[in-house]
């Protein structure tokens, strides 16, 4: 099955800066990558998702990057705001097979924007 | 609009009871997905319905976890006898497509304490 790798695991950043996840994945079917923020008590909430006919992503402040030949996408927050603090999840997902629709998480990335 | 809403949000069971958790998708949406989320990991697929079809059933942790939709909206995820590696929480996603991708809405989730 599909295997998400996600980096780092924690990450603080200064109101701001920008902040750079990433997440690799070993099936090379993958086509649909979405990320997730998840914030304490909650459920995950979609923020922005790319597919694998598209290199980047803008939506605002967030960008998405994906390199398929090396396997890996990448989240971009830029000018980062103490409301952007949650954990962030990458996950990918395939259009057919056996394995139809569902998403592989990465293991999470608790992201801190002091003021 | 209203977004998926799961009950119960929190449910202590002693181990060796039934349990059922509810999901309410966003209205339409004909893809249903459970997941289950350990403390501080990324969300586990378990099992995927199209309207009352259950499609997908190969990430149920064993035959005493079962799922349902039968008219198609709602669905109750049951576990029987549960134990103490049950104890995670128990998150609902549905979309309005019937074709991959699908990009998932997450409800809030139930947190499950087997004790």
């Amino acid at each position: 099955g599909e295997n998400v790798e996600q980096h780092p695991s924690t990450l603080s950043v200064q109101e701001g800066d920008s902040a750079v996840i990433k997440c690799t994945y070993s099936d090379s079917a993958s086509n649909y990558f979405p990320w997730y923020k998840q914030e304490l008590g909650k459920g995950p909430q979609l923020i922005i998702d790319i597919r694998s006919n598209v290199g980047e992503k803008k939506d605002q402040r967030i960008a998405v990057t994906l390199n398929k030949t090396a396997k890996h996408f990448s989240l971009h927050i830029t000018e980062t705001q103490p409301e952007d603090s949650a954990v962030y999840f990458c996950a990918a997902s395939k259009f057919g097979g056996s394995t139809l629709g569902r998403l592989y998480f990465g293991r999470g990335t608790q992201l801190t924007v002091w003021p | 609009g209203a977004g998926v809403s799961q009950s119960p949000r929190y449910k202590v069971a002693k181990r060796g009871q039934d349990v059922a958790l509810r999901c309410d998708p966003i209205s339409g949406h004909v893809s249903l997905f459970w997941y289950q989320q350990a403390l501080g990991q990324g969300p586990e697929f378990l099992t995927y319905f199209q309207n009352e079809a259950q499609l997908d059933k190969s990430g149920l942790p064993s035959d005493r976890f079962f799922a349902e939709r039968p008219e198609g909206s709602v669905s109750t995820l049951k576990i029987q006898r549960t134990q103490q590696e049950d104890s995670a929480v128990y998150l609902c996603a549905s979309s309005p497509r019937r074709d991959p991708p699908f990009e998932q809405y997450f409800g809030p989730g139930t947190r499950l304490t087997v004790t």
